[in-house]
């Protein structure tokens, strides 16, 4: 048990439509992260959060956004979805500082058809 | 450039053999963090270990070690007498210690571990 929740655990979506996935981080937690695992591969970094604004982002394009809220909740949206967003999306939660561990929820299934 | 290489893709053995889940890392900073992670079916990557880069001790966790080597760039794990429970994906991950803990990740290597 991590403390970190996401929903939904699984979707559908059709191409071209919007999707937002949420994910409840630990109290105390300021620091959140966005991955996207294709089947069969590793986790790419997707973009963090710290105190509620971006701190970092990886190789993907300005349809793929997030929000931190102060209640340690956070948000993950995609617009205009494409097949190849197909993927489980993991958030990460963790206290920024030296010594500590990232905790990552169960993620969300995404499937575009 | 970051990279992390996990060469094997899926291992298969028996219970209560020896396996050992190789990883190779590249980065260019002298201070960086190595993880690795378990990830059962359910999804969850569940947190095995971090390391950091000016600790090249081994460890030992139960059943459970680790060899950090700086002069090969290797980080592996190695699981004493495997169970079935052990059967999962391990991902070995590297983060810098600038980058705040954003994780760059090995394929992963598929452990089955057969009865």
């Amino acid at each position: 048990e991590t403390g970190v929740t996401q929903s939904p655990t699984h979707l559908i979506k059709t191409r071209g439509q919007q999707v937002t996935l949420r994910c409840s981080s630990q109290s105390g937690h300021n620091t959140v992260s966005w991955y996207q695992q294709a089947l069969g591969q590793g986790p790419q970094f997707i973009f963090q959060y710290y105190r509620e604004e971006e701190n970092g982002r990886g190789n993907f394009p300005p349809r793929f956004s997030g929000l931190q809220f102060p209640n340690y909740s956070s948000e993950l949206n995609v617009n205009a979805l494409e097949l190849d967003d197909s993927a489980l999306y993991l958030c990460a939660s963790y206290i920024r500082g030296s010594g500590n561990t990232i905790y990552f929820g169960e993620g969300s299934w995404l499937t575009v058809v | 450039a970051q990279k992390v290489t996990q060469a094997q893709t899926e291992i298969s053995v028996v219970e209560k053999e020896d396996v050992t889940l190789d990883c190779v890392y590249e980065t260019r900073d002298t201070t960086y963090y190595l993880f690795w992670y378990k990830q059962p079916p359910s999804g969850e990557l569940v947190f095995l270990i971090r390391r950091n880069s000016f600790d090249e001790q081994n460890e030992i966790s139960g059943r459970y070690s680790w060899n950090f080597q700086k002069s090969t760039s290797s980080f592996n794990f190695t699981i004493t007498a495997s169970q079935v429970v052990d059967s999962a994906v391990y991902f070995c991950a590297l983060s810098e210690a600038e980058s705040n803990y954003q994780l760059i990740w090995g394929a992963g290597t598929k452990l089955i571990i057969k009865p």
